[in-house]
């Protein structure tokens, strides 16, 4: 069964620092492993997807690395801003689920 | 595009009643649709997995006759969760996958339905 963790569980930092968010799965047979943002009470946002097969993919403020190998993704933000708020989760796709992590709850404070 | 909605988004009812949840997928269409259930503070966690036309596979724990689904269509599946009880209230997520989609490709998530059994 793949186990997904994510650390630290809760986080506040100052407006501009950087964020770094961790996960760490158990079985490295993976399709592709997926970083969401959920605010209070509402669904989940898709922020990057990276595949098997890649290292690392960028979006604007936000960076995603993967080692397969080791069973690590990490999850940068650039200069936080108080927008940055919420909870983030990381997936992992096995093929037929994905198994998510338990989040990373993210306070910037102003 | 990949837009999922849900229908409702909040609901509320009385303890012993049926709720249904709709699942769409509004510009693309879903052979596979996934519901996920999350409870406060925790992660989601898979319920079922549904296939248009076929019957749904549940998860280990999930009681079958009380959370039905249906994948009518390959825009539509529907939660019903019947004789809802207080420990049932919880947040509902669905997802889909798209037809032309690989086993492994990307699941688009819906926005959520909150329920609240009283």
């Amino acid at each position: 069964k793949q186990e997904v963790t994510q650390i630290p569980a809760a986080l506040s930092v100052p407006e501009g620092e950087n964020l770094v968010l961790n996960c760490s799965f158990t079985d490295s047979a993976i399709y592709n492993l997926q970083w969401f943002r959920q605010d209070p009470g509402k669904g989940l946002t898709s922020l990057l997807l990276i595949q098997s097969s890649q290292r690392e993919q960028t979006s604007g403020r936000l960076n995603a690395s993967l080692d397969k190998s080791s069973g690590r993704s990490t999850l940068y933000i650039a200069a936080s801003q108080p927008g940055d708020s919420a909870t983030y989760l990381c997936a992992v796709n096995r093929g037929n689920r994905l198994a998510f992590g338990k989040g990373n709850q993210v306070v910037v404070i102003p | 595009g990949a837009v999922v909605s849900q229908h409702p988004s909040w609901v509320i009812c009385k303890s012993g009643t049926s709720v249904k949840i709709e699942c769409r997928s509004l510009d693309f269409q879903a052979t596979t649709m996934f519901w996920y259930r999350q409870f406060p503070k925790q992660s989601l966690m898979l319920m079922a997995t549904s296939n248009e036309g076929s019957k749904a596979t549940y998860e280990q724990g999930v009681e079958k006759d009380k959370f039905l689904i249906n994948h009518a269509s390959l825009t539509l599946s529907t939660l019903t969760v019947t004789s809802a009880h207080p420990e049932d209230s919880s947040f509902y997520i669905c997802s889909a996958r798209s037809l032309a989609g690989a086993i492994g490709n990307e699941q688009f998530f819906g926005p959520g339905t909150r329920l609240t059994v009283l």
